[in-house]
């Protein structure tokens, strides 16, 4: 089901560069969120947006930046990248804000050299 | 911080047999808990939720107590087949930030033929 769409499923870095993350959503949903996943850690949320504006960020470093270019879209940039930030980003989103459920993406796949 | 706890980490079953998995969490302020299922390879797959002025919710095989007084969910699943063979993933969210959902470390359910 490509109704979200996240873009590449995988990607390797290396230390100190940027990349970005793409994600789209054709569900007509108006909210939108980045969650990460590591060998280390739980399903951890990063980020939410409503119509386009931040609501949530739970993400301690200004290294990540999410997007957002138009309401289905929410990409996120990471700059000065290091071995720690390998990871599975999945975007989601939701019909609004609060207590909905959430339609999750694919998945982008961080290796960090 | 909030914390959701999930046990056990795994399971192995027959088909055919009932599976049970525990969910607690630590902030009483609690709204919200959606559940979701990962398949190999696959992405989340929201599978059932309950809200905190609720206290059972049924879908198909899937039941989902919640007891707000001991901050414990419990997912039952019956009659198990081998395509319910995933990682599920508790998650809760709390007043105020609806959007943030905080995720468990996922307990991986096998069923053998």
């Amino acid at each position: 089901d490509p109704k979200i769409i996240q873009k590449p499923k995988y990607l390797v870095a290396v230390t100190g560069s940027e990349k970005i993350l793409i994600c789209e959503q054709y569900l007509g949903h108006n909210a939108m969120y980045w969650y990460r996943q590591s060998a280390k850690k739980p399903l951890e949320f990063m980020f939410s947006y409503s119509y386009q504006k931040l609501m949530d960020n739970q993400t301690a470093s200004s290294r990540f930046q999410p997007q957002s270019s138009k309401k289905n879209h929410l990409d996120l940039q990471i700059t000065a990248l290091k071995p720690d930030d390998s990871a599975t980003y999945f975007c989601a989103s939701s019909q609004g804000q609060g207590a909905y459920e959430q339609y999750f993406g694919p998945g982008t796949r961080l290796t960090v050299l | 911080g909030e914390q959701v706890e999930q046990l056990p980490s795994s399971l192995i079953v027959q088909e055919g047999a009932s599976v049970l998995i525990n969910c607690s969490y630590t902030d009483s302020a609690s709204v919200y808990f959606p559940w979701y299922k990962q398949e190999p390879g696959k992405r989340l797959q929201f599978i059932i939720d309950i809200r905190s002025n609720m206290e059972r919710k049924q879908n198909q095989r899937l039941t989902l107590l919640f007891d707000k007084k001991t901050k414990h969910l419990s997912l039952h699943i019956t009659a198990t087949q081998p395509g319910d063979s995933a990682i599920y993933f508790c998650s809760a969210s709390f007043m105020p930030n609806y959007n943030v959902l905080y995720f468990g470390s996922g307990t991986k359910l096998t069923v053998e033929p």
